[in-house]
């Protein structure tokens, strides 16, 4: 069974740096064909995809974030880590991670409860 | 990038209707889309791949269909269960894209 746990701050300040970590279990990141994804969600909008990174340490980002996001992934912890810098208010939003399907097929069969993040001075 | 375009963005419907939202890509995706319901306060819940493949445990009254730039994700008699935000998303090539949303309301 996959699960997908989100932990992070719940809140920051305009212009500091965010890291999120994805917790799993019942799969492993160095399994061949496995991906992890970051999507967030503003309040009351739609889903935005950030971040994957795939089992062989491949990345991809959103074009328009990508300056300021870094995936990694960490195997023997089962976890997978996004950072974002400069954060911003319009960056307020819930955060999930997601089980990718494959590494060539990329969408979320599994997803974590989600991590909601306030930016606030 | 790929823009996705979901229509309408809502709308009201009664237990026992056939429900149809439709998803458009700004270019052609194949079969690459897939398809999600989200209820107030969770996570997404995957649906469909492929256009039309029904994830396991997904009741049999979900269907989609489509290929190309034109998909739709039909509801063949909605459930009080089935009353949430549908959204599409093409995974045909990254950036990965979702549509704005679909709510379905009780009417």
């Amino acid at each position: 069974q996959i699960t997908l746990k989100e932990s992070g701050p719940t809140l920051v300040k305009p212009t500091q740096t965010l890291t999120l970590t994805c917790t799993f279990s019942g799969f492993s990141v160095s399994t061949n064909g496995v991906a992890v994804g970051w999507i967030r969600q503003p309040p009351g909008k739609a889903l935005e995809w950030l971040a994957l990174i795939y089992w062989n340490d491949d990345k991809r980002y959103s074009p328009s974030l990508k300056s300021r996001l870094t995936i990694t992934k960490d195997t023997s912890k089962n976890q997978v880590v996004l950072i974002m810098t400069n954060m911003d208010p319009v960056d307020t939003a819930t955060y999930y991670c997601a089980h990718g399907y494959s590494d060539y097929d990329s969408f979320f069969d599994f997803w974590g409860q989600g991590t909601l993040v306030t930016v606030s001075s | 990038d790929i823009q996705m375009t979901q229509s309408p963005s809502s709308l009201s419907a009664s237990v026992g209707d056939r429900v149809t939202i439709t998803c458009r890509a700004s270019q052609g995706i194949s079969n690459s889309l897939a398809w999600y319901q989200q209820k107030p306060g969770e996570a997404p819940k995957f649906l469909l791949y492929a256009a039309s493949r029904l994830e396991s445990g997904v009741p049999s009254r979900f269907s989609g269909s489509g290929s190309g730039t034109d998909f739709t994700l039909t509801i063949s008699s909605l459930q009080p269960e089935d009353f949430a935000t549908y959204y599409c998303q093409q995974y045909y090539s990254v950036p990965l894209t979702f549509g704005g949303g679909t709510k379905v309301e009780i009417k």
